[in-house]
């Protein structure tokens, strides 16, 4: 079982549908969650952290479930700037993992 | 700009060169990570230090590879007889921690080995 596994992509969504990303991660003993969004040619970029009670951020809500070792991203009113590759990672010991990403298309 | 910096932001060598790339951190954080990334892949994590100490190093790290952080601040990364294979895209992060452990990627350094 890989490290952390992320939903096959691309996903292809028409603009301001909801659009929900999934990632498991193998280390019961991981310590912090994240979620990157990756631009084309470009370096990861910090969207979220994921904390154990769930979080949000305007359009953004990310989930976390210890049990199932499990995280979760949900876009709502995706817009067409949301088209990106997203990047589940996962902190433990002195390491981060990040997952192989889903690439989103928001289409017009 | 007060963000992680890398040099070169792109190097083509031939096979067989020795290569060296630099991170510069943000300034007072503590951790850094080394990541290599090639086309549909996620970063694959390289090496972790903490202030000037390697605490983890990952298996993908062959011997022809070595970083070092040696006054804690910046970072080097050196790849000798670099292969074909090496091509990919090389992103340093840093993060301070131990409670804010997100971790910040430069724009990274493209090697192209030909």
């Amino acid at each position: 079982r890989k490290e952390v596994e992320q939903d096959p992509g691309p996903f292809n969504v028409p603009e301001g549908a909801t659009v929900a990303f999934n990632c498991t991660y193998s280390n019961s003993a991981s310590q912090s969650f994240f979620w990157y969004r990756q631009d084309c040619r470009k370096e990861p970029k910090l969207l979220m952290s994921v904390y154990s009670s769930g979080n949000e951020d305007g359009r953004f809500t990310a989930q976390l479930n210890r049990a199932s070792q499990y995280i979760s991203l949900l876009i709502r009113d995706s817009k067409l700037s949301d088209s990106a590759t997203y990047l589940c990672a996962v902190r433990w010991d002195d390491k981060i993992i990040f997952g192989k990403g889903t690439r989103l298309h928001i289409l017009p | 700009d007060t963000g992680v910096s890398q040099d070169p932001r792109h190097k083509i060598t031939k096979r067989g060169q020795n290569v060296t790339f630099r991170c510069d951190p943000i300034s007072e954080h503590n951790r850094l990570y080394w990541y290599r990334q090639t086309l549909g892949q996620g970063p694959e994590f390289l090496t972790y230090f903490q202030n000037e100490a390697q605490l983890e190093k990952s298996r993908l790290l062959s011997d022809r590879f070595s970083a070092e952080r040696p006054k804690g601040s910046f970072s080097t990364l050196e790849i000798q007889r670099t292969e074909q294979g090496d091509s990919a895209m090389y992103l340093c992060a840093s993060g301070s921690g131990p409670t804010n452990t997100e971790a910040f990627f430069g724009q990274g350094t493209r090697l192209t080995v030909v």
